[in-house]
């Protein structure tokens, strides 16, 4: 199965400076990461993923890195803000033939926003 | 949430007796999951459904079952309630391949006494 590696677990920036979260997967076979970003008691939430056949993807303050040789992917976020503040998981899809196609993700990053 | 209701939110049960949580979705898609999340852990894969009457079992099926009779509808039951399985559970929904885009439901606390 894929085994998904997360860092840091917990990250403090300051307010309008960039935070950068780190995972790295097992199974070079793996071929879609999203993020999620989770509020406090709520689900998470899907905030940008990227394929395989993709080596970055932006979308406003957000992007992704790939790195398929390496089997890592980043997360950026850049103009950090209050709202920003949230554990960010990161997780990793490995199609098997007639097995789970379920995520297996990270154990994710607490982003600390200090003002 | 992506039109994804749980019920209930909260559940405080004694060990060995029989719960059943519901996800209920209004978007038509065809693919459901069930996580469970702890700390230490992440979100880890339960069941998951690719159709009505089609279920499989995740990383951490042992103790859970699952049921899809209608699209709309995916049903975890815990036939007999452990403490090893007070976690807070989600589910989550996806129609676009299989196992990508997933959108998560507000999740249950379930608390096993």
């Amino acid at each position: 199965g894929e085994n998904v590696e997360q860092h840091p677990s917990t990250l403090s920036v300051q307010e309008g400076d960039s935070a950068v979260i780190k995972c790295t997967y097992s199974d070079s076979a793996s071929n879609y990461f999203p993020w999620y970003k989770q509020e406090l008691g709520k689900g998470p939430q899907l905030i940008i993923d990227i394929r395989s056949n993709v080596g970055e993807k932006k979308d406003q303050r957000i992007a992704v890195t790939l790195n398929k040789t390496a089997k890592h992917f980043s997360l950026h976020i850049t103009e950090t803000q209050p709202e920003d503040s949230a554990v960010y998981f990161c997780a990793a899809l490995l199609r098997s033939g007639g097995g789970a196609d379920g995520l297996t993700f990270g154990k994710g990053t607490h982003l600390i926003i200090q003002p | 949430d992506a039109g994804i209701t749980q019920s209930p939110r909260h559940k405080v049960t004694e060990t060995g007796t029989p719960v059943t949580l519901r996800c209920h979705q209004t978007e038509n898609h065809r693919y459901m999951y069930w996580y469970r999340q702890d700390p230490g852990h992440g979100l880890r894969l339960i069941h998951y459904s690719y159709g009505v009457k089609d279920t499989d079992k995740g990383e951490v099926s042992d103790g859970y079952s699952v049921s899809r009779s209608k699209t709309e509808d995916f049903l975890l039951t815990l036939e007999s309630a452990t403490s090893s399985q007070t976690s807070v559970y989600f589910c989550a929904i996806s129609e676009s391949g299989r196992g990508e885009t997933q959108y998560f439901g507000p999740g249950t606390r379930l608390l096993v006494l």
